[in-house]
């Protein structure tokens, strides 16, 4: 069995201020964890994936995540927030061949 | 290359019509999932199909809903006699890979299918 749970609904930050957006999962075995982005009205997007190589994952647009397996956590996190980033964010887990879940997801809001 | 294409991208329907939502994948996969997405809520995983088979309805209701993906054309799900808990954004995924992508790490997601239930 999987799960995750992402631990904010909502994150507002101003614009440079850096950006963390957290997420914790559960997993029976070693799990394969990612992050996706999802614009209003539009499918979702790969930001970051980790596959058990580096713990460490960069991502696009400047994001990246830390996996750590004693807090069974994957933070999502950015040095300086732009406005573009404004979207709903997704931590997603999968262990083996199953299926991937999501978490509930977390609206990131920027403000000027 | 084009990505994963979804139509329609709204549909209305009055209780009890059928919606049928077509996916095409990007070119070159072979394996396609479908997830719904409600209100506030993540995506949930409704079922996993490769070119004629169905791999995994773990997800799917076990009554109006039915998805298939023909050899020629493109993955179609299919809910008869809506009712207004069906409203919900549904999405299309495809990858080249086997099981769920998760080893290599990817599905595509195409923009969705909104369906709104009156």
């Amino acid at each position: 069995a999987q799960s995750v749970t992402q631990l904010d609904s909502h994150v507002s930050v101003s614009e440079g201020t850096p950006v963390l957006l957290r997420c914790n999962y559960s997993s029976s075995y070693s799990p394969s964890l990612f992050w996706y982005v999802q614009h209003p009205n539009k499918g979702l997007q790969l930001l970051l994936k980790y596959t058990s190589a580096a713990t460490l994952v960069k991502g696009i647009n400047g994001f990246e995540a830390e996996f750590k397996k004693s807090e069974t956590s994957f933070h999502l996190t950015k040095p300086s927030a732009h406005m573009s980033d404004a979207a709903e964010y997704f931590c997603v887990v999968s262990s083996g061949y199953s299926t991937l879940t999501f978490g509930k997801g977390t609206m990131l809001l920027v403000s000027p | 290359n084009a990505g994963v294409m979804q139509n329609p991208r709204h549909l209305v329907r009055r209780r009890g019509q059928e919606a049928r939502l077509r996916c095409s994948p990007m070119k070159g996969h072979s394996h396609v999932y479908w997830y719904r997405q409600l209100p506030e809520e993540g995506l949930k995983f409704m079922v996993y199909l490769q070119k004629e088979n169905i791999i995994d309805e773990s997800g799917m209701p076990k009554e109006r809903f039915s998805a298939e993906f023909p050899k020629e054309g493109p993955s179609i799900l299919r809910i008869q006699q809506v009712v207004r808990g069906d409203s919900a954004a549904y999405f299309c995924a495809s990858s080249p890979f086997s099981g769920s992508g998760a080893n290599t790490g990817e599905l595509f997601f195409g923009e969705g299918s909104r369906l709104t239930v009156l």
